[in-house]
């Protein structure tokens, strides 16, 4: 199992481009979830998913899309990105389950916006 | 609402030193209590967690213990080593609506120097 993995690893844009963050899990996990981490900040929820074609709004979802077409795959899109993005994005996945829904993370991605 | 609040640092100890990582939380109900840590250049991963009042979890010598009377879940560790240098975040699930988001303290970064 790769888990959950992340591309690409490192990005640099301009400000005013697009682009997209693609996370991909291979543990059939329901939830996926996108956050962003800021120095001083944790990690703050951008916006998660609880199923196929399902998504949601997090703590800090302005600025972002995502979509959840494939239940293994759930994408990120900055459309005009700004400096105020810059920051390092995870994904993370887990089950639906009783319990203590451990969340999987992936390695990240580092976005600097000029 | 739901918050996590835990030591910022960042906190340098010498090996084989005591460590102790305060976490106290603010939710209602019965939230589930974690413990994340981030090794440099990698994604976080699931140090331990707890989902009862008085519930342990310890893992590679950690321990917390889910206080419900204090409202706190203080990560500790005997006696460090250099390989726990990392950022270690508290996070919580608040046990209401059938949420899973995880909610983080802000992340205490630890340097153990031999």
């Amino acid at each position: 199992n790769a888990g959950v993995t992340q591309t690409p690893k490192f990005r640099v844009l301009k400000t005013g481009q697009s682009m997209t963050l693609l996370c991909a899990q291979d543990m059939n996990h329901e939830y996926m979830y996108w956050y962003r981490q800021d120095p001083g900040m944790g990690l703050r929820l951008i916006h998660y998913s609880v199923g196929e074609g399902t998504t949601a709004k997090g703590e800090v979802p302005d600025g972002y899309n995502v979509s959840r077409l494939k239940k293994q795959n759930f994408l990120l899109g900055l459309e005009s990105a700004a400096p105020s993005q810059t920051s390092v994005y995870f994904c993370a996945s887990s089950f639906v389950s009783g319990g203590a829904y451990e969340q999987y993370f992936g390695p990240g991605t580092r976005l600097t916006v000029t | 609402g739901n918050s996590v609040t835990q030591m910022e640092g960042p906190v340098t100890l010498s090996e084989e030193a005591f460590l102790t990582i305060n976490c106290t939380y603010t939710a209602t109900g019965y939230p589930s209590l974690f413990w994340y840590v981030q090794y440099p250049g990698e994604g976080l991963q699931l140090l331990l967690k707890a989902t009862k009042a008085d519930d342990k979890g310890s893992n590679k010598g950690f321990e917390a213990t889910y206080r419900k009377e204090t409202t706190s879940f203080h990560l500790e560790k005997g006696s460090v080593q250099v390989s726990d240098s990392a950022v270690y975040f508290c996070a919580l699930i608040p046990r209401q609506g059938g949420s899973e988001k995880l909610v983080f303290g802000k992340g205490m970064k630890l340097t153990v120097n031999p």
